[in-house]
């Protein structure tokens, strides 16, 4: 079992949607989580960080988090074009540096 | 603007050849990271270090792979001697922490 895990996707939505993306980790232990967006032939961005479970909310973008269930989620409200990437999961177990999942590419269409 | 810059931004060299990709942090970030990533093993950790020193290399191939930090303004990842597997984008990331990494643009290694 991988520690992080996501659907590779492609997420389609049409513009203007709710785009919703998944991750599960392995590791009961992790306490941080994060999400970095990463456009085609670019490098990987940090875009949310959430700590506690709950939602945390920043402008379009809102990330879940439920220990209990080792599940992560991010979504992107009133989706738009440039929205289109691929989307990687980072847990933190505390026991080395981020553990990134495979990433979800994610496709927004006009 | 702060950014981590990486060089080369290209390289294709043939099996065998040393390989030594470059990479300066941002100024004023204690830790560093090296990555590789393909489309098939996705983003892997190589190499960590904080306050230039190597806190976990357990990623990186130890027989060709070396990371160094000579000085707070540089950290190197050499391939000797390079195969075709190595073939991937590899990134160099800093930040303030182990979570806030801010990543170069990285370096695309191509080995035939």
């Amino acid at each position: 079992q991988k520690e992080v895990e996501q659907n590779s996707g492609p997420l389609s939505v049409p513009e203007g949607a709710i785009a919703s993306l998944n991750c599960t980790y392995s590791d009961r232990v992790s306490q941080s989580f994060f999400w970095y967006r990463q456009y085609s032939g670019k490098s990987p961005e940090l875009i949310m960080s959430i700590y506690s479970n709950g939602d945390k909310e920043d402008g379009r973008f809102t990330a879940q988090l439920n220990k209990a269930s080792q599940y992560v989620s991010l979504l992107i409200r009133d989706s738009q074009p440039s929205d289109s990437a691929t989307y990687l999961c980072a847990v933190d177990t505390g026991r080395r540096a981020l553990t990134f999942g495979s990433g979800t590419r994610l496709q927004v269409q006009p | 603007d702060a950014r981590v810059t990486q060089t080369p931004r290209h390289k294709v060299t043939e099996m065998g050849q040393e390989v030594t990709m470059r990479c300066q942090p941002i100024l004023g970030h204690n830790t560093v990271f090296w990555y590789r990533q393909t489309m098939m093993q996705g983003l892997e950790l190589l190499a960590y270090f904080r306050n230039r020193a190597p806190l976990d290399d357990s990623g990186m191939p130890k027989d060709r792979f070396s990371a160094e930090m000579p000085d707070a303004t540089l950290a190197t990842l050499k391939i000797q001697p390079s195969e075709p597997r190595d073939s991937a984008v590899y990134f160099c990331a800093s930040g303030p922490n182990s979570y806030e990494q801010y990543f170069g643009p990285g370096t695309r290694l191509t080995v035939t």
